[in-house]
């Protein structure tokens, strides 16, 4: 069965902080998709990245990094020199190759950060 | 318009009363997907279309919720007998291509439904 776990309900940082949102997942499949959404208070999902289950190379967009480890089964993202503008809830979700057309996501970890 | 676009963003219903919530995805996607997302929680899968077919229901938690797209463009989810319960963010999304999983999803704002 498919799971994706944020164990982190609530993180609250200083702004300029370097920040790291913790995403285990579990999959029977061989192929599959992980991703990242933000959502602030407007309530829209900003995608922020796809990664395929065969590509583990980490990737890095500005202030944003993904670490993907399949030996863990684990896909976190950090943010660095944390902003008031990325407060936001953070979803991890898992799709898999033969899991039909749902993407399955985590509850969520909620960032504060103060300035 | 340049993403997904849902109407209305808000809606109370009173108990029993139907609802109808409107999704517009973005122009020339193929797929269409309705997630349900209650308070604090992740959004959880309701249906698909790809274009005016649902190809996939599975995750409609009672037969009071249908949903149509009967053009292959705008999506109607449609409540009837609302309950409490139903109460939750209902998200609409689109995709460019068809087929299974892998696709980048792009979702809407959302319509925040409160059944009193």
């Amino acid at each position: 069965a498919q799971k994706v776990t944020q164990a982190q309900t609530e993180i609250s940082v200083v702004e300029k902080e370097d920040v790291t949102l913790d995403c285990v997942y579990e999959t029977r499949d061989t192929t599959y998709y992980l991703f990242w959404y933000k959502q602030p208070p407007s309530g829209e999902l900003v995608f922020l990245i796809r990664r395929n289950s065969f590509d583990e190379q980490n990737e890095i967009s500005g202030r944003y990094s993904w670490n993907f480890q399949k030996s863990t089964s684990s896909f976190n993202f950090t943010i660095t020199a944390s902003q008031v503008v990325d407060s936001a809830v953070y979803f991890c979700a898992l799709s898999e190759a033969a899991g039909g057309f749902k993407t399955i996501f985590g509850a969520g970890t909620r960032l504060f950060v103060k300035a | 318009g340049a993403g997904v676009s849902q109407s209305p963003r808000y809606k109370v219903a009173k108990r029993g009363q139907d609802v109808a919530l409107r999704c517009d995805p973005i122009s020339g996607h193929v797929s269409l997907f309705w997630y349900q997302q209650a308070l604090g929680q992740g959004p959880e899968f309701l249906t698909y279309f790809q274009n005016e077919a649902q190809l996939d229901k599975s995750g409609l938690p009672s037969d009071r919720f249908f949903a149509e797209r009967p053009e292959g463009s705008v999506s109607t989810l449609k409540i009837q007998r609302t309950q409490q319960e139903d109460s939750a963010v209902y998200l609409c999304a689109s995709s460019l291509t068809g087929g299974r999983s892998g696709n980048t999803i792009y979702f809407g704002e959302g319509s925040w439904l409160t059944v009193v």
